[in-house]
């Protein structure tokens, strides 16, 4: 099954940058699919973290951005934070799985 | 602000029906795609399908035998039916809302673990 790919963790010491890349094919970020992220704290829901063109919903604060280039996206957080430790997941459509939603493994963000 | 709250049985046998709600609050049911999504213990997000109100539905293509989603406008919930549960389907099961088909999906519920085990 087609799938993006995540890397398991990523880790950074307070206020550096780091960042999450989301490999896809392309049948889903290739085709030209928006890529959408969502963060999941310890213990809680996923929510929506940014959507495509960095749309961030109320409450999102800039540090966190997104890239995209062919099949590939990344999500940057700068100024990195206590509060950003999570498990994030990109989130695209593939046009193999009949426009289905598929997300990425998920990347565990660990503040040292 | 969309609240959702799902609910359902938190244990089932295997062989048995899932069959999970998800209660719409604060906006109508209409005009969004509603979608399921589960997350098995400890790893990540599997999609498992959507469907507007009106309109037909759309399935995982791993599941799509097994499940059947529905909207009842009426009572403002999405429903979830999932037939022939086995161990793999343990999981905590999320309702989440989204604007358009394409779009991210902007509501989330807190979900609700389902747990299949004889």
């Amino acid at each position: 099954q087609s799938g993006l790919t995540q890397p398991p963790s990523v880790s950074g010491a307070p206020g550096q940058t780091v960042t999450i890349s989301c490999s896809g094919t392309s049948s889903n970020i290739g085709a030209g699919y928006a890529v959408h992220w969502y963060q999941q704290l310890p213990g809680a829901a996923p929510k929506l973290l940014i959507s495509d063109n960095n749309n961030r919903p109320s409450g999102i604060p800039d540090r966190f951005s997104i890239s995209k280039s062919g099949a590939s996206a990344s999500l940057a957080i700068t100024g990195l934070q206590a509060e950003d430790e999570a498990d994030y997941y990109c989130q695209c459509h593939d046009n193999r799985l009949s426009g289905s939603r598929v997300f990425g493994g998920g990347t565990k963000v660990t503040v040292l | 602000q969309v609240r959702l709250q799902e609910s359902g049985p938190g244990l089932l046998k295997p062989s048995e029906t899932l069959s999970l709600t998800c209660n719409v609050s604060g906006d109508s049911i209409s005009g969004y795609y509603w979608n399921w999504i589960r997350q098995s213990p400890g790893k990540g997000l599997e999609w498992i399908g959507n469907m507007l109100h009106g309109e037909s539905s759309s399935y995982n293509p791993s599941l799509k035998s097994r499940v059947t989603i529905s909207v009842d406008r009426t009572k403002n919930h999405v429903s979830l039916t999932l037939t022939s549960v086995t161990a793999a389907d343990t999981a905590i099961y999320y309702c989440a809302g989204a604007q358009g088909k394409w779009r991210p999906l902007d509501y989330w519920g807190q979900g609700t673990l389902v747990t299949v085990s004889s």
